[in-house]
């Protein structure tokens, strides 16, 4: 059964670096075709992708946020690492992470249950 | 960038009758789109890959059409709990990109 969980502050400040984990089971990142990317919602809006992390450590950003993300993975400790700089209160949202693999390695099929950022000061 | 369009914003349906999303694509996608379904308070969840295929465990009532730029998401006959968000996504080209959603609600 492929669970994930995401983890981090669920408050930030303007300015300050957010660090968020997920944390997954039921697949292993090494494994060929298998993805763990990330996806925001800001509240009572869509859905943005952000990022996804390939079992081969390939990576693909959203180019409008490229320059502030980073994805990292770690397989021997089940997670995926995602950073985000110079975080804005426009940055307030639910992030999720998801796995990819199971139909395709293209189409994300779990999601975790998401975790709520805020930034303010 | 690929941007996704779907229509209506909002769908007001009765129980048992069919609902009819859409979903338009910039350039073409072929088939490489997905369609979620989100609750309130809840992750989205997969119900259709490959504009058509349904995925695991999702009711027959769900059916999905199209290629290219225009797509379809028919629910055959709503149940209470089919009233959701619903959101297509392509997965052609980088960056994926997912549409504004369509809430379908209770007339």
């Amino acid at each position: 059964q492929i669970t994930l969980k995401e983890s981090g502050p669920t408050l930030v400040k303007p300015t300050q670096t957010l660090t968020l984990t997920c944390s997954f089971s039921g697949f292993s990142l090494s494994t060929n075709g298998v993805g763990v990317g990330w996806i925001r919602q800001p509240p009572g809006k869509a859905l943005e992708w952000l990022a996804l992390i390939y079992w081969d450590d390939s990576k693909h950003y959203s180019p409008s946020l490229k320059s502030r993300l980073t994805v990292t993975k770690d397989t021997s400790k089940n997670q995926v690492v995602l950073t985000m700089t110079d975080m804005d209160p426009v940055d307030t949202a639910t992030y999720y992470c998801a796995h990819s693999g199971l139909y395709s390695q293209y189409v994300v099929d779990y999601w975790g249950q998401g975790t709520l950022v805020t930034v303010s000061s | 960038e690929i941007v996704m369009t779907q229509s209506p914003a909002t769908l007001s349906v009765s129980s048992g009758e069919r609902a009819t999303l859409s979903c338009r694509a910039s350039q073409s996608v072929s088939s490489n789109l997905a369609w979620y379904q989100q609750k309130p308070g809840q992750a989205p969840r997969l119900l259709i890959y490959g504009a058509s295929t349904r995925a695991t465990g999702i009711p027959a009532r769900f059916s999905g059409s199209g290629s290219g730029t225009e797509f379809t998401l028919t629910i055959s006959s709503l149940q209470s709990e089919d009233f959701a968000v619903y959101y297509c996504q392509q997965y052609n080209n980088w960056p994926r990109a997912f549409g504004q959603g369509t809430k379908v609600e209770i007339e």
